[in-house]
């Protein structure tokens, strides 16, 4: 069973116009996080939870916002997407604590046009 | 600044052969290292994991080699099987980055039967 789901898994939209992503999660975990990936690179983080606690990275551009409900879902908006956020989008969660193990979810494969 | 630098990018390996996947970082507050394993279209997941306390753990066909001293680890895959073709991301996390992962480059890693 998927423990951290995000939708949709393929999300078209056009230059400018603002889209969500979703995730959720049965593990009850405290922190979620959001990575940005590229094709042949590395996830790279924009930003995490923990509890209701929010921690931005320093280069995440302020295009990227992020909400959290509840300890269940977490919400991922880009306000303005240019083509440059193209990208696959994870959401992760790990319980905070110092092996740090992360679950991903399958992501969602944001188009721009 | 590379805080994980990984090698080789690409890997192919016969049916059978060692594939070995390196990684080396630079800051000694890393207290735990875990390498991912991402097949095309779905999220990393957390394939093996070691602390600097121990120089080596296996977990069926896959080992970790760390050498706390070289500040280098390293993932073993024996007996390497098709499907085991995927990409592979080192990780290190602790220290002030305690909660978050800094991840490898990736190493593309191809199996031909």
């Amino acid at each position: 069973d998927a423990m951290v789901i995000q939708n949709p898994r393929y999300q078209v939209t056009q230059f400018g116009k603002p889209v969500t992503l979703s995730c959720s999660q049965t593990l009850n975990h405290n922190v979620m996080y959001w990575y940005q990936q590229k094709s042949s690179q590395a996830p790279k983080l924009l930003f995490h939870y923990y509890d209701k606690d929010f921690n931005n990275e320093a280069d995440t551009p302020d295009n990227f916002q992020s909400r959290r409900p509840n300890t269940s879902f977490c919400f991922l908006d880009i306000r303005s997407p240019g083509l440059g956020d193209a990208a696959m989008y994870l959401c992760a969660t790990s319980r905070g604590d110092s092996k740090n193990i992360q679950y991903f979810g399958a992501g969602t494969r944001l188009s721009v046009l | 600044q590379q805080q994980v630098k990984q090698s080789p990018q690409s890997l192919i390996v016969q049916k059978g052969g060692i594939s070995i996947i390196n990684c080396a970082y630079e800051n000694t507050a890393f207290d735990y290292f875990p390498w991912y394993q991402q097949f095309p279209g779905k999220g990393p997941a957390l394939l093996i994991a070691i602390r600097p306390d121990v120089s080596e753990k296996k977990e069926g066909r896959f080992t970790i080699s760390f050498n706390k001293s070289a500040k280098q680890f390293s993932l073993h895959i024996m007996d390497s099987q098709p499907g085991d073709s995927a990409t592979y991301f080192c990780a290190v996390t602790g220290g002030t980055s305690y909660g978050k992962l800094t991840f490898g480059q990736g190493t593309i890693l191809t199996v031909h039967p």
